[in-house]
């Protein structure tokens, strides 16, 4: 099993709809969650951090499922600037709290 | 704005030849990681260096070596590339160590061995 697994996609949505993402790890002791943005030809970039709590920040939502051990992203009100892949990153190793895994990403098409 | 700046957007070598990748960053931060990116395997950790003339092992360091001797810049070198070594190298930089901390990065070579 992949320490970070996600859906490939290509995930292709209708502009305006409601998309999410899971993601899931296979470390419990992991603590720290994020979601990479990478537009296509381009380095990924931070799009959010992901709390325990969850979290907001405009139409994108992060969450948490410790139990699971899972973690999503929500977008709403999809635009076509929102294609890209988005890549799930977590710190998944007991033994480092530095070195960071990742997901290998999903692919969103958003469509006029 | 961080800045992180690779050499080269894209190298076409020969097998056996060395290849030098430079990486500069120019936010004084104090870690710098490589990557290679491979479709379907999500990015995979080389080297990463967290002071000056440090280095560790990442996942996938055989065939690589680094060197670190100023802040800002990192190197990444194949002693002698393979075709397996194709790929995209992508170079990242973050302010401190810990997991919770953003990694910036460069744009990225794409490197073909031929």
């Amino acid at each position: 099993r992949k320490e970070v697994e996600q859906d490939p996609g290509p995930f292709n949505v209708p502009e305006g709809a409601t998309v999410a993402f899971n993601c899931t790890y296979s470390n419990s002791a992991s603590q720290s969650f994020f979601w990479y943005r990478q537009d296509c030809r381009k380095e990924p970039k931070l799009l959010m951090s992901v709390y325990s709590s969850g979290n907001e920040d405009g139409r994108f939502t992060a969450q948490l499922n410790r139990a699971s051990q899972y973690i999503s992203l929500l977008i709403r009100d999809s635009k076509l600037s929102d294609s890209a892949t988005y890549l799930c990153v977590v710190n998944a190793r007991a033994d480092s709290n530095y070195q960071l895994i990742w997901g290998a990403g999903t692919k969103l098409i958003i469509k006029p | 704005d961080v800045k992180v700046t690779q050499s080269s957007r894209y190298l076409v070598k020969r097998t056996g030849e060395k290849v030098f990748l430079e990486c500069v960053q120019d936010m004084d931060h104090e870690n710098m990681f490589w990557y290679r990116q491979d479709p379907g395997l999500g990015l995979r950790l080389i080297y990463f260096s967290y002071d000056v003339k440090m280095k560790e092992k990442g996942d996938i360091p055989e065939g690589y070596s680094v060197s670190r001797e100023k802040k800002e810049r990192f190197s990444l070198i194949l002693e002698s590339a393979s075709t397996n070594q194709t790929s995209m190298y992508l170079c990242a930089s973050s302010r401190t160590m810990a997991g919770y901390n953003e990694q910036f990065f460069g744009p990225g070579t794409r490197l073909t061995v031929l």
